[in-house]
């Protein structure tokens, strides 16, 4: 049973799109967290919410929409895609109180 | 805000060799350092995590030290098999509930 469980895996659109990547974990966690990886396999913090309430937002464009239906969900909209925002986005949760991530297996986007 | 440097960025063995990654971190603040492992096609998993009240931890094959003073730490793999490749992050946070910081990723290549 998937723990962090991302859909789609695979995202192929093309540039000016709106798209969404949903996630949902298992594990009974408070935090919830998107992480976007480039081509250079370098991981960034994007977005992180603690029981549904956004508690970091980093330098993102406004573009990029989180919500959190519940504390077991965390999905990601990007509107106007870009060219640049081809990367794989790795959604993960942790308990609260705990920096212990458990990550998805990652949506690689594609924008062309 | 905190910056990780890893190095280096990739690393080829022999099996049966050692491995060592090293890591810095800027934020004296810091006290939690993790380190993951991402395999081909799948999320960063946990392989083995200090703190910063203990200087050097032990799971098996892995085993991970801790320098507060200098403001670094370390991942050593002995007797290295094939299965250990993959690429190795190193992260830091200053509390639970704030995001991991990753280091750029250390491709490890074990060959036989």
């Amino acid at each position: 049973d998937t723990a962090v469980s991302q859909t789609p895996k695979y995202l192929v659109t093309q540039m000016g799109n709106d798209k969404s990547i949903k996630c949902e974990q298992n594990l009974g966690h408070d935090t919830m967290y998107w992480y976007k990886q480039d081509s250079k396999k370098f991981l960034k913090i994007m977005f992180s919410y603690n029981n549904k309430e956004l508690i970091i937002n980093e330098t993102v464009p406004n573009r990029f929409s989180p919500k959190s239906p519940d504390k077991a969900h965390l999905n990601l909209h990007i509107n106007s895609l870009e060219l640049g925002d081809s990367a794989v986005y790795f959604c993960a949760s942790s308990p609260s109180g705990a920096n212990v991530l458990t990550f998805g297996a990652g949506s690689r986007l594609t924008v062309l | 805000g905190e910056n990780v440097e890893q190095h280096p960025s990739t690393l080829s063995v022999q099996e049966g060799d050692s491995a060592v990654i090293k890591c810095t971190y800027s934020d004296s603040a810091s006290n939690y350092f993790p380190w993951y492992k991402q395999e081909l096609g799948k999320g960063p998993q946990l392989i083995i995590d200090i703190r910063s009240n203990v200087g050097e931890k032990k799971d098996q094959r892995i085993a991970v030290t801790l320098n507060k003073t200098a403001k670094h730490f370390s991942l050593h793999i002995t007797e290295t098999q094939p299965e250990d490749s993959a690429v190795y992050f190193c992260a830091a946070s200053n509390q639970a509930g704030t995001a991991l910081i990753f280091g750029k990723g250390t491709t490890l290549s074990v060959s036989s």
